[in-house]
Order: structure tokens, then sequence, then C-alpha cells
């Protein structure tokens, strides 16, 4: 099987530009979350995708936002960027949910400028 | 609530001695708690995960013990190896059981 496919893996973006970040999931998984990985605050979660609706959400301004298509690959967007968007996002495929485990795909790297 | 408390936030340890990363959890219906390593410049990757009706796992020099009426749940490393040395988060499912929400993260160093 192959694993869950990330890209781009390195990013550099100027605040106020938006930018987009994919993930591919594990072949027959449905569900997608992503998570910000920066050095002081751990994983983060931003929102969850099964079957292309947004099942959860975590506490993150209006500007990140994210989609599920009918093969479950995802994105997630982020509007009016600003210097601490800078993070690692990383991406989180599972079966289910949370719950039946996750497998991570090695993240896209943002630096905002 | 929806936290998640992890210590020590580094441990070291000399090669060959156990080391033992605690977390607790606020949510009453968490019901699954995985343990992930990540090694430097690496994915998070899941090592062990103990659910709710179980009160002990094992898996060869790694296990995880849960206290569910205390909240909290450990992971125990024996005879560690250089190896071993990485970052490990703790997790606990929320809710409904579809989010996970992690712990700070450990950074364990074993000292050869």
């Amino acid at each position: 099987k192959a694993g869950v496919t990330q890209t781009p893996r390195y990013l550099i973006k100027t605040r106020g530009q938006q930018v987009t970040l994919s993930c591919s999931p594990i072949s027959g998984h449905r569900s997608v979350s992503w998570y910000q990985q920066t050095p002081g605050q751990g994983l983060q979660f931003l929102f969850e995708y099964f079957s292309e609706t947004q099942r959860n959400k975590g506490n993150f301004p209006g500007r990140f936002s994210g989609r599920q298509f009918s093969n479950s690959r995802s994105e997630m967007n982020v509007s009016t960027l600003e210097l601490g968007d800078s993070a690692l996002y990383l991406c989180a495929s599972s079966d289910q949910g949370g719950y039946y485990g996750y497998t991570f795909g090695s993240g896209t790297r943002l630096t905002v400028v | 609530g929806e936290n998640v408390e992890q210590h020590p936030s580094t441990l070291s340890v000399q090669e060959g001695d156990s080391a033992v990363i605690k977390c607790t959890y606020s949510d009453s219906a968490s019901n699954y708690f995985p343990w992930y390593k990540q090694e430097l410049g690496k994915r998070p990757q899941l090592i062990i995960d103990i659910r709710s009706n179980v009160g002990e796992k094992k898996d060869q020099r790694i296990a995880v013990t849960l206290n569910k009426t205390a909240k909290h749940f450990s992971l125990h490393i024996t005879e560690t190896q250089p190896e071993d040395s990485a970052v490990y988060f703790c997790a606990a499912s929320i809710g409904n059981g579809n989010k996970l929400v992690f712990g700070a993260g450990t950074i364990l160093r074993v000292k050869s």
C-alpha cells in the first residue's frame, strides 16, 4: 500500500499571501485529519474530513479551511498568511477516524516571511 | 475539556535503563490512547496503543498502562537503546472518537 502523500514538501510564502496544501491518504482510507506542528505548541488539531464532510474542527481562525474530494484526497488552505503560521503541517490518514489510528504523512514545511 | 498533559518534557537516560513517560487526560469519554514516536525530520509513527477496555499492553520492550479512574496512562520503555532517542507523543481520542488530541511531547535522549 502506498503511504500518505503530502505535497509540496516545502513552501516559502510572503505575509498576506494564501497557500494550498495537498494530502492523498492511504488507498481506501476515508478520514483525513490535519495538524499544525510547532516547537512550542506541539501537534494542534485543525480539522478532520470524512467522506467529503468536515466532521471535526479545531480552534483555528477562519483563515484556515479545508476540503475533501470524492477520491478522499484533501486540501487545506490558509489565507492572509501571518508569520505565526510558519509550521510543519501534517496530514493523518485513517480508515474511519482517530479511534482507529492514524498514519501520518511527511508533512509540508511552510515558512512565512 | 480537551486537554492532554504530558510529563516530563525532556528525559535523559543511560543506555540499558528504563524510561517512563506519563500523560493525563481530561475527557472522561476518551477511550483510545496511542503513542507516537517522531525521529528528527521524520513523520510521527504509531508505536503502541491501548483501548479503554484494557489496563496494560506490551510489545517487546515497550508497554503502555492505563488507569481510567485516575485518567492517566504511561509509556514504559525497558532496556533503552540509542535508537530510542526521539520525541514521543501521547494522544487521547476525544468526544465521538474521531479526533485525537496530543500531548506536548517528550524528548527522550538515550546516552551510550
